[in-house]
């Protein structure tokens, strides 16, 4: 199972852009990396997927180089009410068992 | 299309209950999973239904259970419930196909405190 590290906090100001990066040195050929989101006493919320180089929704980006060993979620001028914190996920579902496994996360903090 | 619906919200019981969960899952998935998130553990994989059968299970002990009914949908059962089973108890469908891109996507949960 591929062991994911993340920084445990972030702080960062209304409007500017935020970029959280993931290490997973361990990731295997096969594995997709899924970022989560997720506000107190909530559910996570899926945000973005990618298996490499970029991948851009209508939330973010996510950067993955070419040894995929990690990985940047970027959230483009950021609000307040993306305070969460975010979850990067390596595997697929059924590769890690049928299960998902969550790290510690990385608590982002907007401030006005 | 709705998301995934979890019922009740909260809920308030005593040491030695008995609570039941529900979990709705997102049309079309076929594959409901149960997690419970506490401070001190974070997110941990309690059990996976597909097709009405337990298909991947966690560590937790017996206390805890379920079961997903025809139409997808899903209930845990938690008995004999002790102080340390307060937590948010969060409910996750896919479509459940053996792909390396099966997404996961979650309710709202359901926050149990046990007095």
């Amino acid at each position: 199972l591929a062991k994911t590290t993340q920084p445990i906090s972030m702080d960062s100001y209304e409007g500017q852009e935020v970029n959280i990066t993931c290490s997973h040195n361990n990731i295997a050929t096969n594995d997709y990396i899924t970022w989560y989101q997720q506000f107190p006493s909530q559910g996570p919320r899926f945000i973005i997927q990618g298996y490499k180089t970029k991948v851009t929704n209508e939330v973010a980006s996510l950067f993955i180089p070419a040894d995929r060993k990690s990985s940047t979620l970027s959230l483009p001028r950021v609000s307040l009410s993306d305070t969460a914190v975010y979850y990067c996920l390596v595997g697929a579902f059924y590769n890690q068992g049928g299960k998902l496994i969550f790290g510690q996360g990385t608590e982002l903090s907007v401030k006005p | 299309k709705a998301g995934v619906t979890q019922t009740p919200r909260y809920l308030i019981k005593t040491r030695g209950q008995q609570v039941t969960l529900s979990c709705s899952p997102i049309s079309g998935h076929r594959s409901v999973s149960w997690y419970q998130q506490t401070p001190g553990q974070g997110l941990q994989f309690l059990f996976e239904y597909f097709s009405e059968t337990q298909r991947n299970k966690g560590n937790f002990p017996g206390r805890f259970s379920g079961r997903q009914f025809s139409n997808s949908r899903s209930e845990m059962n938690v008995s004999t419930l002790e102080l340390g089973d307060s937590a948010l108890y969060l409910c996750a469908s896919s479509l459940g196909l053996a792909g390396v891109t099966d997404t996961q996507y979650f309710g709202p949960g359901t926050r149990l405190t046990v007095l």
